[in-house]
């Protein structure tokens, strides 16, 4: 099946720096990737939609200028957090879309945040 | 706009009990398509299936089923002989047709099951 990661894994940061995540997606081009944010014991809620080549698409209230966007290739795509504070602590997970097929993603294994 | 519905925020069953996670959605598109994930302690998301909204069929893979019905916009998801491993969230999403494939999440609903 196709697989999507995650680097890194777990990552502690100071408050005020920035932080990068990569999603990558092994074994298939991902035309389109997904990032999503999910606090403790709550659902997950999409903050962006990245095509490749072409600048992401923000959900309402999600500020792009704090969390940047590139997807550069088609198999990868990068969240930077910048200036990152406290309540940016988080999960962020993010999914791949084979160009190929219908509607079908493919998830990372998730990357937590925490800000000190 | 989309939205679902997972009315049972905690469930806790005895092992080889059967159990039904609910799920209600809402949308306007006549095409969507509808999915469960199951998320352990581990965080990834797993994915058990996706449904589109012309296939009515109820479904059975093992232990879980799942039943669509588009009358009353529910895609209900049963576990046969729950097992310990079975402890997880489970989020039911949904995902208008036409090309979006924006996930709409549901709140999710943890399953404890007890030895």
């Amino acid at each position: 099946g196709a697989v999507v990661s995650q680097h890194p894994s777990r990552v502690i940061c100071k408050s005020g720096t920035s932080v990068k995540i990569e999603c990558r997606s092994l074994d298939f081009q991902a035309t389109t990737m997904f990032w999503y944010r999910q606090f403790p014991k709550q659902s997950l809620m999409l903050m962006a939609t990245s095509n490749e080549g072409s600048k992401a698409t923000y959900e309402q209230g999600v500020e792009k200028d704090k969390f940047l966007i590139n997807h550069a290739s088609l198999t990868l795509s990068t969240l930077t957090v910048t200036s990152a504070h406290p309540e940016d602590s988080s999960f962020y997970i993010c999914s791949a879309r084979d160009g190929r097929g219908p509607y079908e993603q493919y998830f990372g294994p998730g990357t937590r945040l925490t800000v000190t | 706009a989309q939205k679902v519905t997972q009315a049972q925020t905690e469930i806790s069953v005895v092992e080889k009990e059967d159990v039904t996670l609910d799920c209600v959605y809402e949308t306007r598109d006549t095409t969507y398509y509808l999915f469960w994930y199951k998320q352990p302690p581990s965080g990834e998301l797993v994915f058990l299936i996706r449904r589109n909204s012309f296939d009515e069929q109820n479904e059975i893979s093992g232990r879980y089923s799942w039943n669509f019905q588009k009358s009353t916009s529910s895609f209900n998801f049963t576990i046969t002989a729950s097992q310990v491993v079975d402890s997880a969230v489970y989020f039911c999403a949904l995902s208008e047709g036409g090309g979006s494939e924006k996930l709409v999440f549901g709140k999710g609903t943890k399953l404890t099951v007890n030895p």
